[in-house]
């Protein structure tokens, strides 16, 4: 357990479905961070809050629409998606502001599948 | 474009032996770089981290940077059947926006009895 959660941990939709991933973190962090992990491809950085506020949006789709009510709390809404955004969600989060040792704890990832 | 690049493998070696990770990064501006090690099916999970030029040894894992020439390693001493899994390089990318990682598509390793 690195202190991240995520919901749910499998989530299978279909295009014209909205749902919801959520993370929460209990690391007293302030930063939290959606990335895209699909096969053969690099970790994909979406998204970056600070202090709840969205620092980041990486060209991402607006079928995708992040949340941040809290320093702890991060959800990712879904509508209308893609089969090719078929992947595995992982949600991160750091202390801010940034120090040469700040990691990001990962949370397990929600596996998505879009039919 | 910043870019982390890694060879995919798969890196077959047997167990005991030195398995060597290899990383280069194009963004001269990151000061930090992690590696991750990535079970199948599950989250990255931090092995070490650099951001001096040189060497850190952590138990049987020492991490090389080389900032002139943009490269960073990852040995692995006395690899062991349980380290064989996919190894994920990382570089910092502070920003007016914050901080961010960008990541390799990672190598997998595979120890062999």
């Amino acid at each position: 357990e690195t202190g991240v959660t995520q919901t749910p941990r499998h989530l299978v939709m279909g295009m014209t479905n909205k749902k919801s991933l959520k993370c929460e973190q209990h690391l007293g962090h302030n930063a939290m961070y959606w990335y895209k992990q699909s096969a053969k491809k690099p970790l994909e950085l979406m998204f970056v809050y600070n202090f709840k506020e969205q620092t980041e949006n990486n060209s991402v789709p607006s079928r995708f629409s992040p949340e941040c009510p809290n320093s702890s709390h991060l959800f990712l809404h879904l509508h209308t998606l893609q089969p090719e955004d078929s992947a595995l969600y992982l949600c991160a989060s750091s202390q801010d502001p940034p120090q040469p040792s700040n990691e990001q704890f990962f949370g397990p990832g929600t596996r998505l599948t879009v039919l | 474009q910043k870019e982390v690049e890694q060879n995919s493998g798969p890196l077959s070696v047997p167990e005991g032996a030195i398995a060597s990770l290899n990383c280069t990064y194009s963004d001269r501006g990151s000061q930090s770089f992690f590696w991750y090690r990535q079970y199948s099916g599950k989250s990255p999970e931090l092995i070490m981290f650099i951001y001096s030029n040189g060497d850190k040894e952590d138990g049987r894992f020492t991490a090389q940077l080389n900032k002139a020439s943009q490269y960073v390693s990852l040995l692995i001493r006395d690899s062991q059947p349980s380290d064989s899994a996919t190894y994920l390089c990382a570089a910092s990318a502070v920003s007016n926006s914050g901080y961010a990682l960008n990541f390799g598509k990672g190598t997998s390793l595979l120890v062999t009895p």
